[in-house]
This record gives C-alpha cells, sequence and structure tokens, in this order.
C-alpha cells in the first residue's frame, strides 16, 4: 500500500465550479499535513497546512480525519489560474521529510 | 531573488559518469532537504540536514548517491557511476527553524543519463 494515495485525475472542472479532493495515507503515526501546488514545470509551493479542527484559506477548505486516515481539500469558485496539480503531503512518524501523493491533476476550464 | 537557488538547472551525462548539483536555501532557513521527482509521481525524499549535520537518509539513497551541507549553508548532491535510472528532477528545499513542514523548493536540476 502506497503511504499517500491520491487519484491522480484529471478533474476537468468549469470555472466558478466547487470541486473536492481527498487523500489517505498509511502510517497512523503521521503528525502533520499539507497540501502543496505545482504547477507545469515548476516546483512544489505550499498551498496550506491542514490542522485536526479544520481550517480555511479564502477560497480553499481543508479537513483531516485522523480516524479515517482522509485529508481533504475544497476550492470553492474555481479560477482558471487553479489548474496545477494539488499534492498531499504529510510528515511525521519519526521522519522530518514530507512524504507526497503522486498528485491530482486539476484543469478548470473557462 | 531570496528564494532557494539550485544549479545547474540542466545536466546531460553519459552513464557511468559523476555528477554534482548545488543548492542555495533561503539564507535564515537551517534545514536543508533533497527529494527526487520523476515525471507523473510526487517528490521522493533523499535526505536532511539541519545545519551541516546530515540527520535522516532515504533508503532511496544507494551508496552512489552522497550529500553535503560543510559549512550549514549551501549544500552539494554527488550521483557517482551514473545509472539511466538515476535521470529525474533533483529537487532542493529548505525550511526555517520550527517549522519543517514548510518547506520551499528550489527549481530543480533535471538530470538526463543518457
Amino acid at each position: 500500500r502506497k503511504e499517500v494515495e491520491q487519484d491522480p485525475g484529471p478533474f476537468n472542472v468549469p470555472e466558478g465550479a466547487t470541486v473536492a479532493f481527498n487523500c489517505t495515507y498509511s502510517n497512523s503515526a503521521s503528525q502533520s499535513f499539507f497540501w502543496y501546488r505545482q504547477d507545469c514545470r515548476k516546483e512544489p509551493k505550499l498551498l496550506m497546512s491542514v490542522y485536526s479542527s479544520g481550517n480555511e484559506d479564502g477560497r480553499f477548505t481543508a479537513q483531516l480525519n485522523r480516524a479515517s486516515q482522509y485529508i481533504s481539500l475544497l476550492i470553492r469558485d474555481s479560477k482558471l489560474s487553479d489548474s496545477a496539480t494539488y499534492l498531499c503531503v504529510v510528515k511525521g512518524g519519526g521522519a522530518d521529510g514530507l512524504t507526497f501523493g503522486k498528485g491530482t491533476h486539476l484543469i478548470i476550464q473557462p | 531573488d531570496t528564494g532557494v537557488s539550485q544549479n545547474p538547472r540542466h545536466k546531460i551525462t553519459k552513464r557511468g559518469q559523476n555528477v554534482t548539483f548545488r543548492c542555495d536555501p533561503i539564507s535564515e532557513h537551517n534545514r536543508l532537504y533533497w527529494y527526487r521527482q520523476t515525471l507523473g509521481q510526487g517528490p521522493e525524499f533523499l535526505t536532511y540536514f539541519q545545519n551541516e549535520a546530515q540527520l535522516e537518509k532515504s533508503r532511496l539513497l544507494s551508496d552512489r548517491f552522497s550529500a553535503e551541507r560543510p559549512k550549514g549553508s549551501f549544500s552539494t548532491l554527488e550521483i557517482q557511476r551514473t545509472e539511466q535510472g538515476d535521470s529525474a528532477m533533483y529537487l532542493c528545499a529548505s525550511s526555517p527553524s520550527g517549522r519543517p513542514g514548510e518547506q520551499f523548493f528550489g527549481p530543480g536540476t533535471r538530470l538526463t543519463v543518457l
């Protein structure tokens, strides 16, 4: 079983729609959770941390379910500029390096 | 530009040759990480430094790979006797003390082994 699993997509979504991605992680000792964004041929960039109580940053909402080992990202009112690959990232279990999922490819269509 | 920088951006080499990449982290960051990314995959952790100490190495880091951060500033990653399977994007990241999950990535070095 992969440590972090995501649906690779692509998700084709019309501009203005709401889209949600999920990911699951296998290491129950994981301590910190993040979503990173990676544009084509660019480096990953931190989008947001994910907290147990859930957190929101503008149009983006992240949720964590430790019991089910499940992380989600919701994007509301999607923009063309949201087109990218979204990487689910887990840290912990004694390790300091980040464990990345393969990413979910999102395409926002006009 | 005060971000993470990496050199060279591209490297083409023949199988069996040695290559070395350099990473300059954000100056106030004491943690530095190396990752490898291949097409369609997320980055895979290779190793990390806190200041000049190499504190963790992934099992992906074979004995042909070595990394250094001699003065706690820039870092180098050397691959000896390159193989075609080493072809990948090599990413460097740095993070501030106390926030290891908030990593800032450089643009990467794309290695092609012929």
